[in-house]
C-alpha cells in the first residue's frame, strides 16, 4: 500500500523549460491538492481537486496548470518554468465528505525543484 | 487578512516539557490541525481540534480556545526524534486551509 506518491522527486530545469509533477494515490480519496512550501512560509496551495474530472484554482495558481482525468492522479504542469517556482511541491489527498479541509490531510514524500 | 502565528523556532531538552503555541485571526473556524513534518519529509498529522479544551493522544496533547483564537501543542516526556517542525493551520468558514509557517522544536539531550 504507497498511500501518496509523488514523481520525480528532484528536478532542476532552465528558465522556460516545462515539465509535468505526477500525483498517484492509491486510497481511493475524492479530494487532491497540489502545495508548494516555501522557508519561512506556510503550506500555499496551488490547486485542487474535488472529483475525477474537476479542479480549482487555490492560492497560488498562477503558472502552473492542473488535471485530475483519473480519480487516482492528479498532475501539475508548468508550463514556462520561472526561478520563483524554485521549491517542494507536496501533494495531498484526503477522504472527502460533505465539508472540505474539516479531516486528516496525507501527503506524498515532495518534489524538490530547482528552476535556474 | 488571514493570519496565523507561531514561534519560529524552540529549544528543549530532553525528557522535558515543551507547549508550542499558536494564535489565528481566520474569517470564521471550522477546526484546527497540527502536524509534524521531519526534515525533508512530508508533514503527518497529529491532532484536529473544533471544539474547545484538550485532546490527548499519547504524549502529544492539543488545546483549543475559539473565543482567543489560540490553540497549543503539548508534547511530553521528549524525545530526539520529536525534534522537527510542528505546523498549525486552521479552516476558515470558507472551508479553505490557512497554514502558519511552522515552528522549529530542537530538542538537545
Amino acid at each position: 500500500n504507497a498511500g501518496v506518491t509523488q514523481t520525480p522527486k528532484f528536478r532542476v530545469l532552465k528558465t522556460g523549460q516545462s515539465m509535468t509533477l505526477l500525483c498517484a494515490q492509491d486510497m481511493n480519496h475524492e479530494y487532491m491538492y497540489w502545495y508548494r512550501q516555501d522557508p519561512g512560509m506556510g503550506l500555499r496551495l496551488i490547486h485542487y481537486s474535488v472529483g475525477e474530472g474537476t479542479t480549482a484554482k487555490g492560492e497560488v495558481p498562477d503558472g502552473y496548470n492542473v488535471s485530475r482525468l483519473k480519480k487516482q492522479n492528479f498532475l501539475l504542469g508548468l508550463e514556462s518554468a520561472a526561478p520563483s517556482q524554485t521549491s517542494v511541491y507536496f501533494c495531498a489527498t484526503a477522504s472527502g465528505g460533505p465539508d472540505p479541509n474539516t479531516g486528516e490531510l496525507f501527503f506524498g514524500e515532495g518534489s524538490r525543484l530547482t528552476v535556474l | 487578512g488571514q493570519n496565523i502565528d507561531q514561534p519560529t523556532e524552540m529549544t528543549a531538552t530532553e525528557g522535558a516539557i515543551v507547549q508550542i503555541n499558536c494564535t489565528y485571526q481566520t474569517s470564521g473556524f471550522n477546526g484546527l490541525f497540527w502536524y509534524q513534518q521531519h526534515a525533508g519529509e512530508a508533514p503527518t498529522f497529529l491532532s484536529y481540534n473544533v471544539l474547545d479544551g484538550l485532546e490527548e493522544k499519547g504524549r502529544f496533547s492539543s488545546f483549543l480556545s475559539r473565543s482567543k483564537g489560540y490553540s497549543y501543542l503539548l508534547l511530553k516526556e521528549l524525545q530526539m526524534k520529536d525534534s522537527a517542525s510542528y505546523l498549525c493551520a486552521v479552516t476558515d468558514s470558507n472551508y479553505q486551509l490557512i497554514w502558519g509557517a511552522g515552528t522549529k522544536l530542537i530538542i538537545k539531550p
